[in-house]
C-alpha cells in the first residue's frame, strides 16, 4: 500500500489556468509538507501542515493555496499558472515527536505549464 | 538559519569499490541529519538518520554514514558500490528539537557506478 499518494502524475496546462494536486497519507502522521523540486533538482519547502493547521509558509506566491481538510489530506492549487511554476512538486509526512521525525514523500507531481 | 553544502555535483564509482558522497552542514543547535535517494522519475526515498546516540548510523540497501560534530560533516558511505546504487543523492537537515521544522536540503549530488 502506498504510504504517501499525490494525483495527477502529471500535470500539462496552459498558462493561466488553476489547477490542484491532491496528497493523502495512511501514515497517521500529524504533519504535511509541499515541497517544490526544480529544474535544477533543488529541493525546497512552501507549507506544513499540522493537525490541519498551516505551520510553515515559505514566501512563496498567494496563487499557491494549501487546503488540509483533514490530517491525512494536504490539496495543493495554484491560480493563474505561470511558466515558472513548471517543476515537480512533492508532498511528504511526518509525525512530530517520539524521536521519529523522518518525512515520507510522495512520488512527486510533475507540473509543466506550456 | 540552517543550511546544507554537498560540494559533489557528481560522483563517478566503479562497481564493487566504496563510495563516499559527502555533506557538511550548518545549524545553531543540534541537527537532525538525513539522506535521501531519489531514483529518475521517483520521490525520494528515505535511506538514514542521525538523531542521537552512535555517531556511525546504518540505513538500507548497505549504506550508512558518519556524524562528525567537530568537521559538521554527515558524509554517505558503502563498502562496495553496485550498478543499481546509481542515482541522486540529497543530504538534508532539520534543527533539533525539530518543533514541525522543515527539512533543508543540499542541492544534491549524482552518483555514477560504473560496471
Amino acid at each position: 500500500d502506498t504510504a504517501v499518494s499525490q494525483t495527477p502524475k502529471y500535470l500539462v496546462t496552459q498558462m493561466g489556468n488553476d489547477k490542484s494536486i491532491k496528497c493523502e497519507q495512511n501514515l497517521g502522521h500529524d504533519t504535511m509538507y509541499w515541497y517544490k523540486q526544480d529544474s535544477k533538482k533543488f529541493l525546497k519547502i512552501m507549507f506544513s501542515y499540522n493537525n490541519k493547521e498551516l505551520i510553515i509558509n515559505e514566501t512563496v506566491p498567494n496563487r499557491f493555496s494549501p487546503k488540509s481538510p483533514d490530517k491525512a489530506h494536504l490539496n495543493l492549487h495554484i491560480n493563474s499558472l505561470e511558466l515558472g511554476d513548471s517543476a515537480v512538486y512533492f508532498c511528504a509526512s511526518s509525525q512530530e515527536g517520539q524521536s521519529q521525525e523522518t518525512q515520507y514523500f510522495g512520488p512527486g507531481t510533475r507540473l509543466l505549464v506550456l | 538559519a540552517q543550511s546544507v553544502a554537498q560540494p559533489e555535483d557528481q560522483v563517478n564509482v566503479a562497481e564493487g569499490n566504496p563510495l563516499t558522497v559527502k555533506c557538511t552542514y550548518s545549524v545553531s543547535g543540534n541537527p537532525y541529519l538525513f539522506w535521501y535517494v531519489q531514483y529518475p522519475n521517483r520521490g525520494l526515498q528515505f535511506l538514514l538518520k542521525y538523531i542521537t546516540g552512535d555517531n556511525l548510523v546504518k540505513g538500507s540497501y548497505g549504506f550508512e554514514a558518519e556524524f562528525n560534530k567537530s568537521q559538521t560533516s554527515f558524509h554517505l558511505k558503502k563498502p562496495s558500490a553496485l550498478v543499481s546504487d546509481s542515482a541522486l543523492y540529497f543530504c538534508a537537515v532539520r534543527l533539533s528539537p525539530s518543533g514541525n521544522t522543515p527539512l533543508v536540503f543540499g542541492k544534491g549530488t549524482r552518483l555514477s557506478v560504473i560496471a
